[in-house]
């Protein structure tokens, strides 16, 4: 199956900062999604990231807040932008890598203060 | 209500014991069912997939989905200190708008040895 690097692992941010997440897979693919995991929470769909268009946003997700680059079928970014305490989380990234096949990226651990 | 509804626990078991998680939803466009593994400061990982209704099994791990009652589980039988995790129920519909996976908030199961 398919290997995702995300990096950072992990980071703790001023708040009004950016942090820009990267992922890399091993192959390519079509479809990225980035998730944010919060304690007791599900993983919420921030965005689906398909390469040669703009990025589809979830309910509550605005690209001004969280920009996605998609460049190729193997690399995605996602900024979280003008930091604030309530945007300390797990941000992961994922791809689809067959039918059931989902993986998941790590994961960077965000800490905002 | 949420689509997806998983008892968080968590839930501590004997090394050897029988462990039963479950998932519960609402959304009956929903035909593809799977079950993630999680460990501590990783990433989720694909552990069993079914399609539709119906049992599966791999190993020490049976899945079962019942349709009807929109209530899916997991088994795992003799249970080991490594099975201690946070286990995530998805699921995702058959294409367009239900392609989304939804996740249920995780079980968070330790295996006492």
């Amino acid at each position: 199956s398919a290997v995702i690097s995300q990096k950072p692992s992990r980071d703790i941010c001023q708040r009004g900062t950016s942090l820009t997440i990267q992922c890399q897979v091993d192959s390519q693919v079509t479809m990225m999604f980035w998730y944010r995991q919060q304690p007791g929470q599900s993983l919420t769909l921030i965005a689906t990231a398909n390469q040669g268009s703009e990025a589809t946003y979830e309910s509550g997700f605005v690209i001004d807040k969280f920009p996605i680059s998609r460049p190729n079928l193997t690399f995605s970014t996602l900024t979280v932008s003008n930091m604030s305490p309530e945007d300390s989380s797990i941000y992961l990234c994922s791809a689809v890598t067959g039918t059931y096949g989902y993986t998941f990226g790590s994961g960077t651990r965000l800490t905002v203060v | 209500q949420k689509e997806v509804e998983q008892d968080p626990g968590p839930l501590s078991v004997p090394e050897g014991a029988i462990v039963s998680l479950n998932c519960t939803y609402s959304n009956s466009a929903f035909q593809y069912f799977m079950w993630y593994r999680q460990y501590s400061r990783k990433g989720p990982e694909l552990l069993m997939y079914t399609y539709s209704s119906g049992n599966k099994e791999d190993g020490r791990f049976t899945a079962q989905v019942d349709k009807s009652s929109k209530y899916i589980s997991l088994f795992i039988r003799d249970s080991q200190p490594s099975d201690s995790a946070t286990y995530l129920c998805a699921m995702r519909g058959d294409g367009g708008a239900t392609n989304k996976l939804i996740f249920g908030t995780g079980t968070l199961l330790a295996v006492q040895p």
